[in-house]
């Protein structure tokens, strides 16, 4: 089971931040917080992932609470191509097949003109 | 960029066909995965492997097997295909377990088994 909990769905308006939220409660110290998306008819592709830190990279940015309970991706100025299922996901990369991923229900941005 | 291929976008088969998925990558990864994508189910590993000839079983292993001959080739074998095995295949590779390991999907192959 997924250990994620993320809304089923977002709007988001052309051009301005997207924000999504992603509980992990039961996140333990060797966990990594990974974020994939998913275009129609399309692979899973990869955007960010952090451990306790926030990151940053050309596609987005990550925002880890400080007792690593929830995050947040944020895509700070969204554009139509964004619309897609975004999947929050966690992961032991030490932990065997624990550290397999495993894609919950994911939430469904629509970026809108 | 890593290129992760697979061998049909579409494909149509009788229920009992040995139906075959071929995935292959030109990174050099080690780790190469093999999904499958439902509705309402998301997405759920059915076998992957670590290494050339290694195999390791997914969540849902029945009705499947596979096959790593080659590194960069990593098939998916339905050995008597059934209709409740109609849906969207995914192929992935990595690189080995690492703090930077992610994976890099395929396409997809959309099976429907009549």
């Amino acid at each position: 089971d997924a250990k994620t909990t993320q809304p089923t769905s977002m709007d988001c308006a052309e051009g301005r931040a997207a924000n999504l939220p992603c509980n992990h409660s039961t996140i333990s110290g060797n966990e990594y917080v990974y974020w994939y998306r998913q275009i129609h008819s399309q692979g899973p592709q990869y955007i960010i992932h952090g451990l306790k830190n926030n990151e940053t990279n050309e596609m987005a940015s990550l925002i880890i609470t400080e007792d690593r309970k929830s995050s947040t991706l944020i895509l700070p100025h969204a554009t139509l191509r964004d619309t897609a299922v975004y999947y929050c996901i966690v992961r032991d990369i030490y932990g065997g097949s624990q550290g397999n991923l495993i894609f919950g229900k994911g939430t469904k941005l629509s970026v809108k003109p | 960029d890593v290129k992760v291929t697979q061998s049909s976008r579409y494909l149509v088969k009788r229920t009992g066909e040995k139906v075959f998925l071929e995935c292959v990558q030109d990174m050099d990864h080690e780790n190469m995965f093999w999904y499958r994508q439902d509705p309402g189910l998301g997405l759920r590993l059915i076998y992957f492997s670590y290494d050339v000839k290694m195999k390791e079983k997914g969540d849902i292993p029945e009705g499947y097997s596979v096959s790593r001959e080659k590194k960069e080739r990593f098939s998916l074998i339905l050995e008597s295909a059934s209709t409740n095995q109609t849906s969207m295949y995914l192929c992935a590779s990595s690189l080995p377990r690492t703090i930077k390991e992610t994976q890099y999907f395929g396409p997809g192959t959309r099976l429907l088994v009549l």
